[in-house]
């Protein structure tokens, strides 16, 4: 009963450094998202994928790009670490999407750590 | 636009305590309004739900009426236990837009 793993659970970049953050779900759903959570700042979300194929900005998108490789994976790849970006990093996946008439809930994988010193 | 607004916290209860931690939102159109639940160390889980004005979301012990003549969703428990620590967060969808409140920990001490 896995539902969204998340890969790593941890991690500390140095400045400039690149790294790829990687997300499964195996519940056959047709969005996925990536957001970060900041101590009193909630949750953000970076980008969202409504279906195989697409990919969206959503609210703090600039220093991230994202790849939706099939249907089950969804990366967040960071190209230059900045300690901005430190913050724990939430994939999440839903059967229905953002579009209006949707309200299916959202399945959250447990994190990722990151630390950018 | 679209926002939600919770209580800040932390609350701090004692086991077998009420708890209520409000929540208020603005919304174009009929929004769908969610409880997440946060443990420590691990993701967002769903908590309850409600689609529809009136009706009320319910799931271990905690329930929420969504409240359309006072934009609101207050969470409630009758009596809380020390597994109900955890962060909570207020959540609506509308027209596209999936917002969070900023989340109110719970602390309950036994």
């Amino acid at each position: 009963n896995a539902g969204v793993t998340q890969t790593p659970k941890f991690q500390v970049l140095k400045t400039g450094q690149s790294m790829t953050l990687q997300c499964a779900q195996d519940m056959n759903h047709n969005s996925m998202y990536w957001y970060r959570q900041d101590p009193g700042m909630g949750l953000r979300l970076i980008y969202y994928s409504a279906s195989e194929g697409t990919t969206d900005k959503g609210e703090v998108p600039n220093g991230y790009n994202v790849s939706r490789l099939n249907k089950r994976e969804f990366s967040l790849r960071l190209e230059s670490a900045a300690p901005s970006q430190t913050s724990v990093y939430f994939c999440a996946s839903s059967e229905g999407g953002l579009a209006p008439g949707y309200n299916s809930p959202l399945h959250f994988g447990n994190g990722t750590r990151l630390t950018v010193t | 636009g679209n926002s939600v607004t919770q209580m800040e916290g932390p609350v701090t209860l004692s086991e077998e305590a009420f708890l209520t931690i409000n929540c208020t939102y603005t919304a174009t159109g009929y929004p769908s309004l969610f409880w997440y639940v946060q443990y420590p160390g691990e993701g967002l889980q769903l908590l309850l739900k409600a689609t529809k004005a009136d009706d009320k979301g319910s799931n271990k012990g905690f329930e929420a009426t969504y409240r359309k003549e006072t934009t609101s969703f207050h969470l409630e428990k009758g009596s809380v236990q020390v597994s109900d620590s955890a962060v909570y967060f207020c959540a609506l969808m509308s027209q596209g837009n999936l917002i969070f409140g900023k989340g109110t920990k719970l602390s309950v001490k036994p």
